[in-house]
């Protein structure tokens, strides 16, 4: 079946600008993550969607950062007055989200996309 | 907090020898632990986890990891190396009933012919 997916693969924007990265779960999962990784690092977690609530957001760098996932499937990250220092790829990932210890849930990822701020 | 320490940032490893990739954990309880792997353009794959009962567990494409809680530790290992093992390995932890993971910074495998 199709796995998680998400555009745009390649952003470039300029720095001030607006950005919105979609990200398409796995059919039925009812859980989604989304991460950032920078150059050299590893992925960090930004914010927690079980349903269409974030039920953790304390990843979230600043409130230049905001997502929504509306109807519970697709989640949209949107980036305000970008800088430099948000260049990374952004990851996404889907779980089938089990009630109790989700630690133990495997998260499925996507390919990324990586946003370049200039 | 939890963190994960992977203290190696590139090994090469000739095609056919073993491999043994480190993985330092630091959580009070007992964590669960995962191995990633990710190749250009890819997303993470996971390739096994832990999560209570057997400390040596089996994953796919033929790697295994051994969990030692008296060395904080989760070693990725693989006797004999493919050249399409040439990637990105991450080493996570989650903690109990917490739904997010903290990854460490990689190692990057190379394999020499």
């Amino acid at each position: 079946g199709a796995g998680v997916s998400q555009t745009p693969s390649n952003k470039v924007t300029e720095k001030g600008k607006y950005v919105e990265l979609r990200c398409d779960p796995i059919s039925g999962h009812t859980a989604l993550y989304w991460y950032r990784q920078s150059l050299g690092q590893g992925p960090e977690f930004l914010i927690y969607f079980q349903g269409t609530g974030a039920a953790d957001d304390s990843g979230l760098p600043n409130d230049r950062f905001f997502a929504v996932r509306p109807e519970g499937s697709v989640s949209t990250l949107k980036i305000q007055r970008t800088e430099r220092g948000d260049s990374a790829v952004y990851l996404c990932a889907s779980s089938v989200g089990l009630a109790g210890g989700l630690s133990t849930d495997t998260q499925y990822f996507g390919p990324g996309t990586r946003l370049t701020v200039l | 907090a939890q963190s994960v320490t992977q203290p190696d940032i590139h090994i090469t490893v000739s095609e056919g020898a073993s491999l043994e990739l480190r993985c330092n954990y630091s959580y009070g309880a007992t964590p669960y632990l995962f191995w990633y792997v990710q190749s250009p353009g890819q997303g993470l794959q996971l390739l096994l986890k832990y999560f209570s009962g057997d400390t040596l567990v089996q994953g796919i494409k033929g790697f295994e990891a051994e969990f030692k809680r008296s060395q904080s530790s989760f070693n990725l290992r693989k006797p004999s190396v493919h050249w399409s093992d040439a990637a990105e390995y991450f080493c996570a932890v989650g903690e109990t009933g917490y739904s997010t993971l903290t990854f460490g910074k990689g190692t990057m495998l190379l394999v020499s012919p």
